[in-house]
C-alpha cells in the first residue's frame, strides 16, 4: 500500500460541477501540498497546509490530521481546471523529502 | 532570477556516457530539491539541499547518482555511466525556506538510448 493514496485516479466533470479529489496518507506529515501539472508538464503548487482550511480563488482544500485525510475541491469547474492534481505529504522526519500521490487526471469538458 | 530554471531542457545520450543537469533556483531560497519522474508517473523525491548542505539523499537510486550545490545557489545532479532505465524528467525546486511552498522548474527530459 502506497504511503499516499488519491482517488479517483481519473475524473470527468463537465464545466461547472463541483469537483473533489481525496488524499488519503498513512504516516505522520509535517505538511501536505497540492500541486497541480497541467498538459504542457509543469508544476505549480496550490496550497500547503498541516491544518484546516485554505481557499484561492475557485479552489478550497481542507485536511483531517486525526483522519489522515484531506480534498481538494474545485467549484464552478471549467475546461482549464483539466489537469493532474498531485497531492504530497511532508514528513515529519525528514523535512525537506516529499512522498507524492500518484495523481488524479481531472478532465473538465466545456 | 524571476523562477526556477533548469538546463538543458532536453538531453538525449548514449548508453554509458555520463550527464549534468543543472537548476538555478529562485534567489536567496535556501532550499532546492531535485525529484525524477517517469512518463505517466508522479515525482519522486531524489535528495534535496538546505543551503550547501545536503541533509537527505535517500532518494538517490544508486551511487551513479550525486547532487551538489556548493556555494549554496546553482545546483547540479550528475548521473553517471547512464542506463536506459534513467529516462525520465527530473525537476528541480526551491522555496525560500525548510517546508515552505515548493517553486518547480519546467524540468529536464532526459532520454538514454
Amino acid at each position: 500500500k502506497n504511503e499516499v493514496e488519491q482517488s479517483p485516479q481519473n475524473l470527468t466533470a463537465q464545466e461547472g460541477e463541483f469537483i473533489t479529489i481525496n488524499c488519503s496518507y498513512s504516516v505522520g506529515i509535517s505538511a501536505l501540498h497540492w500541486l497541480q501539472q497541467h498538459p504542457g508538464g509543469g508544476i505549480v503548487s496550490l496550497f500547503m497546509l498541516s491544518s484546516g482550511k485554505k481557499k484561492h480563488g475557485r479552489l478550497i482544500a481542507t485536511i483531517n490530521i486525526q483522519e489522515k485525510h484531506s480534498s481538494l475541491h474545485i467549484t464552478a469547474s471549467h475546461p482549464r481546471d483539466s489537469a493532474v492534481y498531485i497531492c504530497a505529504v511532508g514528513r515529519g522526519t525528514s523535512y525537506g523529502k516529499l512522498t507524492f500521490g500518484q495523481g488524479t487526471i481531472l478532465t473538465v469538458h466545456p | 532570477g524571476a523562477g526556477v530554471s533548469q538546463s538543458p531542457r532536453y538531453k538525449v545520450t548514449k548508453r554509458g556516457q555520463d550527464v549534468t543537469l543543472r537548476c538555478d533556483p529562485i534567489s536567496s531560497h535556501a532550499t532546492l530539491y531535485w525529484y525524477q519522474q517517469a512518463l505517466g508517473q508522479g515525482p519522486e523525491f531524489l535528495t534535496y539541499f538546505n543551503y550547501e548542505a545536503q541533509p537527505d539523499k535517500s532518494g538517490l537510486p544508486s551511487d551513479r547518482f550525486s547532487a551538489e550545490r556548493p556555494e549554496g545557489s546553482i545546483s547540479t545532479l550528475t548521473i553517471q555511466r547512464t542506463e536506459q532505465r534513467d529516462s525520465a524528467m527530473y525537476r528541480c525546486a526551491s522555496s525560500a525556506q525548510l517546508q515552505e511552498t515548493q517553486y518547480f522548474g519546467p524540468g529536464t527530459r532526459l532520454l538514454v538510448l
